[in-house]
């Protein structure tokens, strides 16, 4: 079975806070992604990576940055929190093939006040 | 313009009884693929069933199946059966191969299974 983890399932910091939210996965997947999730809005992409080192912005990169060093791991930054970061954050992996079936962690839900 | 639409926000089933979660999808590309998730209270995705664009015929899993109309562009998943785990918000998502692997989801319907 496949399995991604992620290091909180629920986080607290302060608005101006640098937040580091860490998704490791075990089926050495090509492919990982970041993902928030919002009410209402379903799932958005941050960024994601398709190899080690590289990375590529998604819909809403915005206040965001991402680290590849290895390629079980992926994490996803937040250089100065804002309130407007609070939600919830769901990594996952892919193989990197034509079907490619994304698999989720459990996610990281995140508040900034 | 809005790539994946589910338009029910909420349903309620019977336990037992079959439910259909509607999907559309908009897209240019002629081959796609287009993925069911179920997210239940704790909060993990968790993949369902998969149907490619130039699959003859509609994907079934288990109690999953998905009754995919090209020409409409609509790809809904039938759940029969149901059960109160059922319970969960459920997503429809698309993926373009052109696309470098993204998904788009849609915004989730919200299944409540009654005992």
């Amino acid at each position: 079975d496949v399995k991604v983890t992620q290091s909180s399932r629920y986080l607290v910091k302060r608005t101006g806070e640098k937040v580091f939210l860490e998704c490791v996965q075990d089926m050495d997947h090509e492919n990982m992604f970041w993902y928030r999730q919002d009410p209402g809005l379903g799932l958005r992409l941050i960024y994601f990576s398709y190899d080690v080192k590289m990375k590529e912005k998604g819909d809403i990169p915005e206040g965001y940055s991402v680290s590849r060093e290895k390629k079980e791991r992926f994490s996803l930054i937040l250089e100065s929190a804002s309130t407007n970061q609070t939600s919830m954050y769901l990594c996952a992996s892919s193989l990197g093939q034509l079907v490619d079936t994304q698999y989720f962690g459990p996610g990281t839900r995140l508040t900034v006040l | 313009a809005q790539k994946i639409t589910q338009t029910q926000p909420g349903m309620f089933v019977q336990e037992k009884e079959a439910v259909t979660l509607d999907c559309t999808y908009d897209t240019s590309d002629p081959s796609y693929g287009l993925f069911w998730y179920k997210q239940p209270s704790s909060g993990e995705m968790i993949f369902l069933i998969y149907q490619g664009s130039y699959d003859q015929q509609n994907a079934t899993e288990g109690r999953y199946s998905l009754n995919f109309q090209k020409a409409r562009k609509s790809a809904n998943l039938v759940i029969s059966a149901s059960q109160l785990g059922d319970s969960a918000m459920y997503f429809c998502a698309m993926r373009e191969v052109d696309s470098s692997y993204k998904l788009i989801f849609g915004s989730g319907t919200r299944l409540l299974v009654r005992p």
